[in-house]
């Protein structure tokens, strides 16, 4: 198993900043993931964080907005920028072994409130 | 169509009932399954694995109808601390997480 930090656990921001969340796992991982869980939301993956190259974002996402770091296996950075109030929001950082056939471990959450 | 829906319940049962909750998923080429649980502002936790027919671990089994495309997990003998949100997940390509089904266990 791989556990996996996330810095900060929660802030809250003004709205127009940027917050860069950090994530870090304990061991080498083949994929990472950032999902963002809305309240009395399910989870709604973002993008596929890259090592070395850009993250694959999903519809609805894009880069300019969520910029994506993955300098190496085990960390990854997302940015939510020139926020609004409508991404308050908790962001999950996640990674596994293999691309759908292992167990994605998630990081305890960054809750982000904008005001 | 959504890839994965889940009944959101909530289901109010008292401690020491059984109950179970079903998964439905859009792609039939989905051939194994997670389920997590996600407590309250809380990280989701892998319940259980399914690559076959289905699985059991204790109180918990899974049992996947590939005909009718869904899955489903029976919780025996709830205990309190079963109180959570259940997601169900389709293995294979990027995780697709369902609403979830919400399950509150009352003493």
């Amino acid at each position: 198993s791989a556990v996996i930090s996330q810095k900060p656990s929660r802030d809250i921001c003004q709205r127009g900043t940027s917050l860069t969340i950090q994530c870090q796992v304990d061991s080498q991982v083949t994929m990472m993931f950032w999902y963002r869980q809305q309240p009395g939301q399910s989870l709604t993956l973002i993008a596929t964080a890259n090592q070395g190259s850009e993250a694959t974002y999903e519809s609805g996402f894009v880069i300019d907005k969520f910029p994506i770091s993955r300098p190496n296996l085990t960390f990854s950075t997302l940015t939510v920028s020139n926020m609004s109030p409508e991404d308050s929001s908790i962001y999950l950082c996640s990674g596994s072994s293999a691309l759908g056939t292992d167990t994605q471990y998630f990081g305890p959450g960054t809750r982000l409130t904008v005001l | 169509r959504k890839e994965v829906e889940q009944d959101p319940g909530p289901f109010n049962v008292p401690e020491g009932a059984t109950v179970a909750f079903n998964c439905t998923y859009s792609n039939s080429a989905s051939q194994s399954f997670f389920w997590y649980r996600q407590d309250c502002r809380k990280e989701p936790k892998l319940l259980m694995s399914v690559y076959s027919s289905g699985n059991e671990d204790g109180r918990f089994t899974a049992q996947l109808n590939r005909a009718s495309q869904y899955i489903s997990l029976l919780i025996r003998d709830s205990k309190l601390s079963d109180s959570a949100t259940y997601l169900c997940v389709p293995i294979g390509g990027k995780l697709i997480f369902g609403q979830g089904t919400e399950l509150s266990v009352k003493p």
